[in-house]
């Protein structure tokens, strides 16, 4: 079957860094995907990984084991703006569909 | 500008009456795709086409119904909507690294 798994909810301190993890099970892997999404707007994409390994973008980095089936996005040098729900997506290898996690809501506080 | 346009933002319907909200994207993506974003159940996939005349059922493909008749056009049809089609309704397109998300559309059935 599939399923994704995300924290619902965490709190951060302004400036700190924030480690938002995502585990799941899927009928064959293509890739994984993470989006922020502000209330009320549209995803924006953040990070592709397909590979094990890291991937760093600036203050964002992503991470994967397909092995573990297991990801995370890490956060750095948290802003204000940085609040947000954070979806963790897995698209299959057979489909091409691609399936998200519920969604973390990520609040940085000062 | 690279941008996935949705049309209406926001619809108010009744039920029964038949409706269609666009999609359009100019980045000559292959890959597009339909979502819909509801409370406590996250991003659920509606159907996703992988090019022009090739169109898959996601997870919730019930009572919708789509088109792929050119690259850049990705109408979501709803014959005759129900109230438990009230939802934020996304489309998207992207390669197979990335995705790009439209501006939602806020449809009430009522």
């Amino acid at each position: 079957g599939q399923n994704i798994d995300q924290p619902t909810e965490m709190t951060a301190t302004e400036g700190a860094i924030v480690q938002i993890n995502c585990t799941y099970q899927t009928s064959g892997f293509n890739g994984l995907f993470w989006y922020q999404q502000h209330a009320g707007e549209a995803p924006t994409f953040l990070s592709y990984n397909v590979l094990d390994g890291l991937e760093e973008k600036g203050r964002f980095s992503s991470f994967l084991s397909r092995s573990k089936g297991y990801s995370y996005l890490l956060l750095k040098e948290l802003q204000m703006k940085d609040s947000a729900s954070y979806l963790c997506a897995v698209r299959e290898l057979n489909t091409g569909k691609l399936i998200f996690g519920q969604g973390t809501t990520l609040q940085v506080k000062p | 500008e690279a941008q996935v346009t949705q049309n209406p933002r926001y619809l108010i319907t009744v039920t029964g009456k038949k409706l269609t909200v666009t999609c359009s994207q100019n980045m000559n993506h292959e890959y597009m795709s339909w979502y819909r974003q509801d409370p406590g159940l996250g991003l659920r996939q509606i159907y996703y086409s992988m090019n022009v005349e090739v169109t898959d059922k996601g997870d919730v493909p019930e009572g919708y119904k789509v088109s792929r008749k050119e690259k850049r056009n990705f109408p979501l049809i709803l014959e005759s909507p129900s109230p438990n089609q009230t939802s934020l309704y996304f489309c998207a397109s992207g390669k197979s690294y990335e995705q790009y998300f439209g501006p939602g559309t806020r449809l009430t059935v009522t």
